[in-house]
């Protein structure tokens, strides 16, 4: 059964500082990984996708990076702004059976960004 | 392009009453995705359906059930409602399936059902 794990929980970091969010996953055998950001009472936002043969993705101030073989990922948020702060979650696809592709989710990093 | 809709915003329901969700893909998504998001849980999956047929379902009991309607959107339906079905009810929808393993699911903004 496929595990996902993010740490930290929760991370506090003043405004302009680089961070990384990390995600573990047991099952190396994933079709492609995703990055998504909830804000309080929302739904999830797209923030990449990477393709099981891909290494990274960027998107702006933000790099997603995967190591399939160790079962890794990183979100890397470069100059954190106020507007950053939000749960970011990380999800994995895999292929199910019958057809199914399904997602299983980290249960996220909360990020406060101080001004 | 409009996203994905989801009603109520909020629904409060008391033990042993009945539920129903509703869900508005994306125009031209075909599959759509239910999950259940409970304090401390995580994101769970619960149901997938494609084509108006059920594809997939996640390991809850048989009181979670739905439909997808020729439209494409998608009711939940949660019977006798417990106090651990509070939680946000998120809907997901991604283009046809072939395609749809490489795409985004795309998300509502949910609907939070709280159980008295």
């Amino acid at each position: 059964k496929q595990e996902v794990t993010q740490i930290p929980a929760a991370l506090s970091v003043p405004e302009g500082e680089n961070l990384v969010l990390n995600c573990s996953f047991t099952d190396s055998a994933i079709y492609n990984l995703q990055w998504f950001r909830q804000d309080p009472g929302k739904g999830l936002t797209s923030l990449l996708l990477i393709q099981s043969s891909q290494r990274e993705q960027t998107s702006g101030r933000l790099n997603a990076s995967l190591d399939k073989s160790s079962g890794r990922s990183t979100l890397y948020i470069a100059a954190s702004q106020p507007g950053d702060s939000a749960t970011y979650l990380c999800a994995v696809r895999k292929y199910s059976g019958a057809g199914s592709y399904q997602l299983t989710f980290g249960k996220g990093t909360k990020l406060s960004v101080i001004p | 392009e409009a996203g994905v809709t989801q009603s109520p915003t909020h629904l409060i329901k008391t033990r042993g009453q009945q539920a129903t969700l509703r869900c508005s893909p994306i125009s031209g998504h075909t599959s759509v995705y239910w999950y259940q998001q409970a304090l401390g849980l995580g994101l769970q999956f619960l149901l997938w359906y494609d084509e108006g047929e059920e594809r997939n379902r996640g390991n809850f009991p048989p009181r979670f059930s739905g439909r997808q309607f020729p439209n494409y959107s998608s009711e939940l339906n949660v019977n006798a409602l417990e106090l651990e079905d509070s939680a946000l009810y998120l809907c997901a929808s991604s283009p046809l399936l072939q395609a749809g393993k490489n795409q985004p699911q795309h998300f509502g903004d949910g609907t939070r059902l709280s159980i008295l």
